[in-house]
């Protein structure tokens, strides 16, 4: 266990919708990232965030938005969802010191969109 | 653009064997991380093996270890007496200066009883 955790493990949501996935990062642990796998392939950066500001995105859409929480929670949103978006959501969080760091992932999310 | 190459789809080898994973990647940057990441069927993805670009000597970890040819761009995983515990997905990653991780497409790895 990487003492990583997201919410929900499984969701079904139709084209259009809005979805919230959680993940709860290791304490003390002050980045985290999101990727998106997509079934049989690698996962793909969406993007990160440290010290609740956006550090870096990778190529997605304005649509896949996040926050990140003071207490080391963090939310990615997807507003008007589209049959593709239904992939794994992976959080992985880290503590950046100046020095990289090794990401700890989380569980993953299971996304639907009908 | 940096890219991470895994030209094994899938293999299967015996209990106890040794097996190889291969993995190859493109950077113009010096100094940089490269990862091994295994995902079992239950998801969560665990951390292998890392290794530092600028550091010649490979990793290792217990039964894991790496080949990391800079010049070549080469970073394979070797797995040695090979437990059916290491079923999995394993990914190939590079970590960039901007503390991006770029993933291979990975490799599905059988033990096989």
């Amino acid at each position: 266990e990487t003492g990583v955790t997201q919410s929900p493990t499984h969701l079904i949501k139709t084209r259009g919708q809005q979805v919230t996935l959680r993940c709860s990062s290791q304490s003390g642990h002050n980045t985290v990232s999101w990727y998106q796998q997509a079934l049989g392939q690698g996962p793909q950066f969406i993007f990160q965030y440290y010290r609740e500001e956006e550090n870096g995105r990778g190529n997605f859409p304005p649509r896949f938005s996040g926050l990140q929480f003071p207490n080391y929670s963090s939310e990615l949103n997807v507003n008007a969802l589209e049959l593709d978006d239904s992939a794994l959501y992976l959080c992985a969080s880290s503590e950046f010191t100046g020095e990289q760091e090794t990401q700890y992932f989380g569980p993953g999310t299971r996304l639907l969109v009908l | 653009a940096q890219t991470v190459t895994q030209s094994q789809p899938e293999m299967s080898v015996q209990e106890a064997e040794t097996v190889t994973l291969s993995c190859t990647y493109d950077t113009s940057e010096s100094n940089y991380y490269l990862f091994w990441y295994k995902q079992p069927p239950s998801r969560q993805m665990i951390l292998v093996i890392r290794q530092e670009a600028y550091k010649q000597q490979n990793a290792t970890e217990n039964r894991f270890s790496v080949n990391f040819q800079k010049a070549a761009k080469s970073f394979s995983l070797k797995i040695s007496d090979s437990q059916l515990g290491d079923t999995a997905m394993y990914f190939c990653a590079f970590r960039n200066r901007d503390d991006k991780i770029i993933f291979g497409k990975g490799t599905r790895l059988h033990i096989l009883p």
